[in-house]
């Protein structure tokens, strides 16, 4: 079982908002980790977006709009990009990371469309 | 303004290594460290390791543990991936980028060096 685990892929429409998910494997607690969001269009390198751990404890990378926003959910231990008023660019894949056992490991990634 | 300048493309022989280099320009090298991301065509992100430029320290994914060498030029501000014994497999668009030490903030990545491993 992978470390963290994505949706491939997920649609939402222009204007709404969505919610990614990267879910941890079992036996190991989202608390205590931060959850790196990165995203990454077509031939281009990944971009960072931003960086959460808690509400006081979060990084927004720079020049990355305040609709990007990340949070947990614990019951589901996961962490969520959410990205709000949905907008044709925001179309790309979306990744996570984690620094676990001495090692960044990544999610398999979230295809993200819109349309 | 920041950039780490990889060369476009790479093709090596099955059994053969591969060095990829990552110049960069716009701030104080040994400032932050250098990681190195891969991603094989329609896959997604792998990370294989990490260095401090200013101690030399590196750590590896287990999957590349004996096979991965990390090492920079302080002088040429350019930091160095060899992956030795290459297959098919690693034919890959491999990435660098850089952090602030103990973060995961990769702010700024290289544009990415395609390696093709074919005979």
């Amino acid at each position: 079982q992978a470390v963290l685990t994505q949706p491939s892929s997920l649609s939402a429409s222009p204007g709404a908002s969505a919610s990614l998910t990267c879910t941890l494997r079992s036996g190991f607690s989202v608390a205590t980790y931060s959850v790196y969001w990165f995203q990454q269009k077509p031939g281009s390198p990944p971009q960072y977006l931003l960086r959460y751990r808690s509400d006081s404890d979060k990084r927004q990378g720079s020049g990355v709009p305040s609709r990007f926003s990340g949070s947990k959910d614990a019951s589901a231990n996961a962490g969520i990009l959410l990205i709000s008023g949905l907008q044709s660019e925001d179309e790309a894949d979306y990744y996570c990371m984690i620094w676990h056992n001495s090692a960044w490991v990544f999610g398999g990634g979230t295809k993200l469309t819109v349309l | 303004q920041v950039q780490l300048v990889q060369p476009g493309a790479e093709v090596k022989k099955p059994g053969a290594s591969v060095k990829v280099s990552c110049k960069a320009f716009g701030y104080t090298f040994a400032s932050y460290d250098i990681n190195w991301v891969r991603q094989a065509t329609g896959q997604g992100l792998e990370w294989m390791g990490w260095m401090s430029v200013k101690s030399g320290k590196t750590g590896y994914a287990q999957k590349f543990q004996g096979r991965v060498t990390m090492t920079s030029d302080t002088s040429r501000n350019t930091a160095y991936m060899e992956l030795s014994s290459l297959i098919s497999e690693d034919t890959a668009v491999y990435y660098c980028a850089r952090n602030p030490p103990d973060s995961g903030w990769f702010d700024f990545w290289g544009q990415g060096t395609l390696v093709t491993v074919s005979s």
